[in-house]
């Protein structure tokens, strides 16, 4: 079946850092791509989406890549806030299938 | 603002009492989901609706769980007996074409 896997966490980061989390999928067909992201507190909120091989969808600074060939989907920021700390969760859905299969999710703690 | 009002927002109950849990989404949306959010078991989908009807609910996690959409802009979750493996966190997310969901803030449950 449709699977997304997702680096382990927490990831750490001084403010102003490089910020890099590895997202993987396995699917039969051709899904698009999401990032979500949970601030403390709150509920999951899209931050980005990719529709087709080798669209890059962005927001807010960060971005990210639809790789077919290497089946992946990593989210990069070239300098993180403190703001920024959150869980982030990756995650895949077919057109005219609503179903999200979503990642465990990644935590980004970012420190001043 | 994602369009999903959620009641209510902290729920403490004891242990065999019946919960419900309310979602009211904008109207205009095809698709309603109900996750689970631990952070033993993480996020997991329990049923989603299409056009207010029961499409898959398979995450449910036995017949104290059950779940009704009576119109596009209400849905319930009830948990009858509740039992202190119930406490989590409780979302609603509406679908929109595409894939995207949007998020509601969540019901924070507490089974004593």
């Amino acid at each position: 079946g449709d699977s997304v896997t997702q680096m382990e966490g927490p990831v750490t980061l001084s403010e102003e850092a490089f910020l890099t989390i590895n997202c993987t999928y396995t699917a039969t067909g051709y899904p698009s791509l999401f990032w979500y992201v949970q601030y403390p507190g709150e509920g999951l909120q899209l931050l980005l989406k990719a529709t087709k091989a080798d669209d890059k969808g962005s927001n807010k600074g960060f971005e990210a890549t639809y790789r077919k060939e290497t089946t992946s989907f990593h989210l990069e920021k070239g300098s993180v806030q403190v703001s920024d700390s959150a869980v982030y969760f990756c995650a895949l859905a077919y057109t005219g299938f609503q179903k999200l299969v979503f990642g465990t999710g990644t935590r980004l703690l970012v420190s001043p | 603002d994602a369009g999903v009002i959620q009641s209510p927002r902290h729920e403490v109950t004891e242990m065999g009492q019946e919960v419900t849990l309310r979602c009211k989404p904008i109207s205009g949306h095809d698709y309603l989901f109900w996750y689970r959010q631990t952070m033993m078991r993480g996020l997991e989908l329990l049923i989603y609706f299409n056009n207010n009807v029961p499409i898959d609910d398979s995450g449910m996690p036995e017949d104290r769980f059950s779940a009704k959409m009576p119109n596009a802009s209400f849905s319930t979750l009830k948990i009858q007996p509740s039992e202190p493996r119930d406490s989590a966190v409780y979302f609603c997310a509406r679908g929109s074409p595409g894939g995207t969901q949007y998020f509601g803030p969540g019901t924070r449950l507490l089974v004593l």
